[in-house]
C-alpha cells in the first residue's frame, strides 16, 4: 500500500523568502502529483511528474522527482502572498492516487 | 470544457436520510474518481471507474456508501442511512487515462450530516 508524507505541514513565511516542501513515498509510485487547494475550493493541478529525474517549473513553483530516493520536492522561489494555499503530492499507483496530508502555507506581505 | 459538474453544491440532512450526490465527468475521460475529504483523514479515495465500470471500491467506507455510472457522463454517489460522521466535502474528478494524465477535480459537494 502506497503511503505518502509531506513535510511541513504547516509553513509561516515572508514574502521574497524560498522554501521547499518535500513528499516523500513508501513504495514504487508510477507518478507524482502536486496540487494547490485554496480554503474552501476545489484542488488545481499544478504538475505531474512522470519519472526519475522529471523537473517542472511554472512561475515561481518548480517540481522535482527522484524515484530512487522516493522523494519528491516543491520548491517555491521569491514567495508571493498569492501563493498562500494548501499544496498536496499525490503518489499513483495500481489503484488511483494516495494523497499526502497537505502543506498549509501561508505567506505573509 | 465546462470542467467536471457536481451537485449539489451544498448539502444539509438529518441522520438516517438518504443522500445522492452527482458528477458529471469531462466529455472524453475515461476514468472517474470518487473523493472525500475531511480534517482528521485528509483526501481519501472511495471508488473510481473505467468506462462506466467500477474498477476499486475498496475506499468505500461502509455498505451505506454505495456508487454507479450508467453512462460516461454522470455519476451518482449514494449514502444510505447517512450519519453525521459521513459529513465532508465529496469530490469527484475525472481523468483521460490512468497512467499519463493528470485528474482533474469537481467542485465538491460539503455535506452535512445533522
Amino acid at each position: 500500500e502506497l503511503k505518502v508524507e509531506q513535510n511541513p505541514l504547516f509553513l509561516s513565511m515572508q514574502e521574497g523568502k524560498n522554501y521547499t516542501i518535500y513528499c516523500n513515498y513508501s513504495t514504487t509510485s508510477d507518478r507524482l502529483y502536486w496540487y494547490r487547494q485554496d480554503p474552501g475550493k476545489s484542488l488545481e493541478s499544478l504538475f505531474v511528474l512522470l519519472s526519475n529525474g522529471a523537473v517542472k517549473q511554472e512561475g515561481r513553483l518548480m517540481a522535482s522527482l527522484d524515484t530512487k530516493a522516493r522523494l519528491s520536492t516543491l520548491h517555491i522561489t521569491a514567495a508571493v502572498h498569492d501563493l498562500s494555499a494548501t499544496y498536496f503530492c499525490a503518489g499513483g499507483g495500481a489503484d488511483g492516487l494516495t494523497f499526502g496530508k497537505g502543506t498549509h502555507l501561508i505567506i505573509q506581505p | 470544457d465546462a470542467g467536471v459538474i457536481q451537485s449539489p453544491r451544498h448539502e444539509v440532512t438529518e441522520m438516517g436520510q438518504e443522500v445522492t450526490l452527482r458528477c458529471k465527468p469531462i466529455s472524453g475521460h475515461d476514468y472517474l474518481f470518487w473523493y472525500r475529504q475531511t480534517m482528521m483523514r485528509g483526501l481519501e479515495l472511495l471508488i473510481y471507474f473505467n468506462n462506466n465500470v467500477p474498477i476499486d471500491d475498496s475506499g468505500m467506507p461502509e455498505d451505506r456508501f454505495s456508487a454507479k455510472m450508467p453512462n460516461a457522463s454522470f455519476s451518482t454517489l449514494k449514502i444510505q442511512p447517512s450519519e453525521p460522521r459521513d459529513s465532508a466535502v465529496y469530490f469527484c474528478a475525472s481523468s483521460r487515462d490512468r497512467f499519463t494524465d493528470t485528474q482533474y477535480f469537481g467542485p465538491g459537494t460539503r455535506l452535512t450530516v445533522l
